[in-house]
């Protein structure tokens, strides 16, 4: 079963407005939340993240905001830009016996830009 | 510092071939992680170190994997007697204790054919 989903495979905006990704979760256990961006041929990179705790991040142009009730988070980049071009994941960690903050990932969604 | 590091970027093996990956973390990061992306997906956990220690393993990490992280440093992903389902990007990522946000190399890409 897929604890993390990100429903929609791609989405394609015009440079300047806004671009919304999103991603729900099914595990209540989960309690700190990441986005990644990827680009071809490249590892994941580490963009924003937000703790259960809250229910918004700021970092300059992205922005995300979590609906603990819902069990939902999106992604706000505005404006966008080109360079945005990437693959975007939600992830989610929760606490494990390990110790470690393992990640479970989304399928990801596939962003364009458009000049 | 130049991130984390893998080698080979490409590896193109033949069915029933052992392969192994090898990647350094960020040099202060004392976490490290393998996860693997297949084709449509998004990465899946591995295994975790903490240290030398391999204190987390996932069921996808079955007894034809092994990883291993001898003095804390390096790390090396081994696959035996590959299979075509093996056919992944392969990627390493690393971390300071507190785990989260960690840094993702730039995968090995593994072909089985």
């Amino acid at each position: 079963d897929q604890q993390v989903k990100q429903n929609s495979p791609s989405l394609s905006v015009q440079e300047g407005r806004i671009s919304i990704l999103n991603c729900d979760y099914t595990n209540s256990m989960f309690d700190y939340f990441l986005w990644y961006k990827k680009y071809p041929a490249e590892g994941p990179t580490f963009l924003i993240s937000i703790s259960s705790i809250k229910d918004k991040n700021e970092d300059g142009r992205f922005t995300v905001f979590l609906n603990k009730s819902a069990k939902h988070l999106s992604l706000h980049i505005v404006p966008s830009q080109p360079g945005d071009s990437a693959v975007y994941f939600c992830a989610a960690s929760a606490p494990t016996q390990g110790g470690s903050e393992k990640l479970v990932f989304g399928k990801g969604t596939k962003l364009t830009v458009n000049p | 510092d130049t991130g984390v590091s893998q080698d080979p970027r490409h590896k193109i093996t033949k069915r029933g071939q052992n392969v192994t990956f090898r990647c350094d973390p960020i040099s202060e990061h004392n976490r490290l992680y393998w996860y693997r992306q297949t084709l449509g997906q998004g990465p899946e956990f591995l295994t975790y170190f903490q240290n030398e220690a391999q204190l987390e393993k996932s069921r996808l990490l079955s007894d034809r994997f092994s990883a291993e992280r001898p003095k804390g440093s390096f790390s090396t992903l081994e696959i035996q007697r590959t299979e075509q389902g093996d056919s992944a990007m392969y990627l390493c990522a690393s971390s300071f204790s507190d785990g989260y946000g960690y840094t993702f190399g730039s995968g090995t890409r593994l072909t089985v054919v």
